[in-house]
């Protein structure tokens, strides 16, 4: 099955400067890769996702970066703000056509801090 | 966007009892669930897949007759933990594909504390 692993477990940044996870995955067959933000006792929430056949995707202060070759993709947050402050988790599953999204796996997450 | 509304969203039992977990699409079908447990400052880790008129399929390690799961609709879908113990207590979290397929629609997630 997949395996994810992302790093690093904790990250203090200082307010306005950058942060970046990093994660890798296992399985060559996955091809969709989300990146969430959860808040304590919350859902997870989407920030932004990125498909195999794309190498990088920005919204706003937010990028992803994707290398197919040596399955890892990256999480880029610039411009921090103390609001950025959670804990981010990374997430690969396979998405078939006609069958949709089969298992996401999750990466063990980052607890990011942003020190004003 | 798509709605997963899931109850109840805090639970306390006692040792022994059972609890149920629902999670319904509001508007949209569900024909897959996915149902996940997450204890304290760690990952989300996948218990089960449910799929509407079939049993669910379940994760490695993950005991059948303990987290019984019922797809009862295309907008339904419930997780009951029998006989909770201690160590059952954890953050319980449904999440269904949209319509589209990709992405994923997370229910608010139930914590359940057993004393």
């Amino acid at each position: 099955g997949e395996n994810v692993e992302q790093h690093p477990s904790t990250l203090s940044v200082q307010e306005g400067d950058s942060a970046v996870i990093k994660c890798t995955y296992s399985d060559s067959a996955s091809n969709y890769f989300p990146w969430y933000k959860q808040e304590l006792g919350k859902r997870p929430q989407l920030i932004i996702d990125i498909r195999s056949n794309v190498g990088e995707k920005k919204d706003q202060r937010i990028a992803v970066t994707l290398n197919k070759t040596a399955k890892h993709f990256s999480l880029h947050i610039t411009e921090t703000q103390p609001e950025d402050s959670a804990v981010y988790f990374c997430a690969a599953s396979r998405v078939r056509t006609n069958f949709g999204n089969e298992k996401l796996t999750f990466g063990t997450g980052t607890r990011l801090t942003i020190i004003p | 966007g798509a709605v997963v509304s899931q109850h109840p969203s805090r639970v306390i039992c006692k040792s022994g009892t059972s609890v149920k977990i629902e999670c319904r699409s509001l508007d949209f079908q569900a024909t897959t669930m996915f149902w996940y447990r997450q204890f304290p400052k760690k990952s989300l880790m996948l218990m089960a897949t449910s799929n509407e008129g079939s049993k669910a399929t379940y994760e490695q390690g993950v005991e059948k007759d303990k987290f019984l799961i019922n797809h009862a609709s295309l907008t339904l879908s419930t997780l009951t933990v029998t006989s909770a113990h201690p160590e059952d207590s954890s953050f319980y979290i449904c999440s269904a594909p949209g319509t589209r397929g990709e992405k994923l629609f997370f229910g608010s997630g139930t914590q359940l504390s057993v004393l």
